[in-house]
């Protein structure tokens, strides 16, 4: 089975930097997608950046990007020029690509706060 | 554009009372999904649809049942409701194509507190 691992509870970043949430993960596939989703205080969950693990270029999303380690099982989130809108919760979610397989396993997630 | 709309958005219940929480999407989606979430424990999919008529088990489906009632709507039913079904619960629904490559998108969750 596979899981999703977020080591870091809560991140803090001071507004204009940069931050990084990591992500790591446990599968035996060789083919899967990876995806980060913002929890902002309204609940819904927003997709924010997708990664396909057969493409080997990270994944860029205006200010967000990814470092994907495909050997390391590592997916990590960059946010670039934090803006306070980017405050809320991040989750790193695995997805098989077989046909059927509609599980979409979460990370625990990390509470981002952006510092004025 | 509604996109996924779950109803009711808060609940409260007393033990053993049954409730069922309505999700319908008009995005002409063909899969859909509930999840519940947890302090700590991320999200956790109970129950889903892949398509019209079908419905399979999830991670954590005791306590709780699904109907796809056609292609837009798909319930969860908790027929005795107990403390631990305290929750928020998310609908989901995306377009599954061979690849399996569709995007998942989220209604705003439903809060349910069991007494």
């Amino acid at each position: 089975a596979q899981t999703v691992t977020q080591s870091q509870p809560e991140m803090s970043v001071q507004e204009a930097e940069t931050v990084t949430l990591s992500c790591t993960y446990d599968t035996s596939e060789s083919d899967y997608y990876l995806f980060w989703y913002k929890q902002p205080p309204s609940r819904q969950m927003i997709l924010v950046i997708r990664q396909e693990a057969y493409k080997q270029q990270n994944a860029t999303e205006n200010r967000f990007s990814v470092n994907f380690q495909k050997a390391a099982k590592s997916f990590s989130l960059k946010i670039s020029d934090s803006q306070l809108g980017d405050a809320a919760m991040y989750f790193c979610a695995y997805r098989s690509s077989n046909f059927g397989n509609e599980k979409l396993t979460f990370g625990t997630g990390t509470r981002l706060t952006i510092i004025p | 554009n509604a996109g996924v709309t779950q109803t009711p958005k808060f609940q409260v219940l007393k033990t053993g009372q049954s409730m069922t929480l309505q999700c319908a999407q008009d995005m002409n989606h063909n899969s859909m999904y509930w999840y519940r979430q947890d302090p700590g424990m991320g999200l956790r999919l109970i129950y889903y649809s892949a398509s019209e008529g079908t419905t399979d088990k999830g991670e954590v489906p005791n306590g709780y049942n699904v109907s796809r009632l056609n292609k837009r709507e798909f319930s969860l039913r908790l027929e005795s409701a107990a403390p631990s079904q305290t929750s928020v619960y998310f609908c989901a629904s995306k377009y599954t194509s061979g690849k399996n490559t569709g995007e998942l998108f989220f209604g705003e969750g439903s809060r349910l507190t069991v007494l």
